[in-house]
């Protein structure tokens, strides 16, 4: 799962600001997922992501939240006049298939840590 | 919705012991469920996972878990635990059925595994 990279590892931001995180998939991989773990939970589902087009953001808070998945270039998790209770850990995932959201087939990135001052 | 329950946060055990870390879910329809395991500061790696067919699955490390419909569990077990064990697990379901060809994880809260020499 080294495979999947994301940036920054660590990003600290004060309130307000604007946080960026992004992920480049697997070699090959076009379905990206994007999962939020806030401190003491599980992961939490956020977006799902095909080249050039969201598929199912169900799990994004309605409003400060957005993401991308570009032609070129990776998939961009972007974060808006941050608050505390935006403070986690985001991980990014990538499938081969559509279907490997499903069927586990899913390799995880390294997470990025978010700290909200 | 579907939902999973680790019904414990933290298990302590010595080297070489057996271990089990139980896991619940609830869901309406049929489910796929999976292990992952997470070491400090790393993403989510896949232990193994249930889709059909026998009911006790084997995965890495080890590791087993045995899928019990009636009981809506299914419980990750190893036989002799090691100091490199020592991780946080997660279990998580996603949906069997339903006209999407793609899906989605939920996890639990995770069980905290640390094994002492």
């Amino acid at each position: 799962n080294a495979g999947v990279m994301q940036n920054p590892r660590h990003l600290v931001r004060r309130r307000g600001q604007e946080a960026r995180l992004r992920c480049s998939p697997m070699k090959g991989h076009s379905h990206v997922y994007w999962y939020r773990q806030l401190p003491e939970e599980g992961l939490k589902f956020m977006v799902y992501l095909q080249k050039e087009n969201i598929i199912d953001e169900s799990g994004m808070p309605k409003e400060r939240f957005s993401a991308e998945f570009p032609k070129e270039g990776p998939s961009i998790l972007r974060i808006q006049q941050v608050v505390r209770g935006d403070s986690a850990a985001y991980f990014c995932a990538s499938s081969l298939t559509a279907a490997g959201g499903k069927t586990g087939e899913l390799f995880f990135g390294e997470g990025s840590r978010l700290t909200v001052l | 919705a579907q939902s999973v329950t680790q019904l414990d946060s933290q298990v302590p055990v010595f080297e070489e012991a057996p271990v089990e870390l139980r896991c619940n879910y609830s869901s309406s329809v049929s489910v796929y469920l999976f292990w992952y395991v997470q070491y400090p500061n790393q993403g989510l790696q896949l232990l193994l996972k249930y889709l059909s067919g026998s009911t006790l699955v084997k995965g890495i490390n080890g590791f087993e878990a045995e899928f019990n419909k009636s009981q809506t569990s299914f419980h990750l077990r190893k036989p002799s635990v090691h100091i490199s064990d020592t991780a946080e697990y997660f279990c998580a379901v996603s949906y069997n059925a339903g006209g999407t060809s793609y899906g989605k994880l939920t996890f639990g809260q995770g069980t905290i595994l640390t094994v002492h020499p």
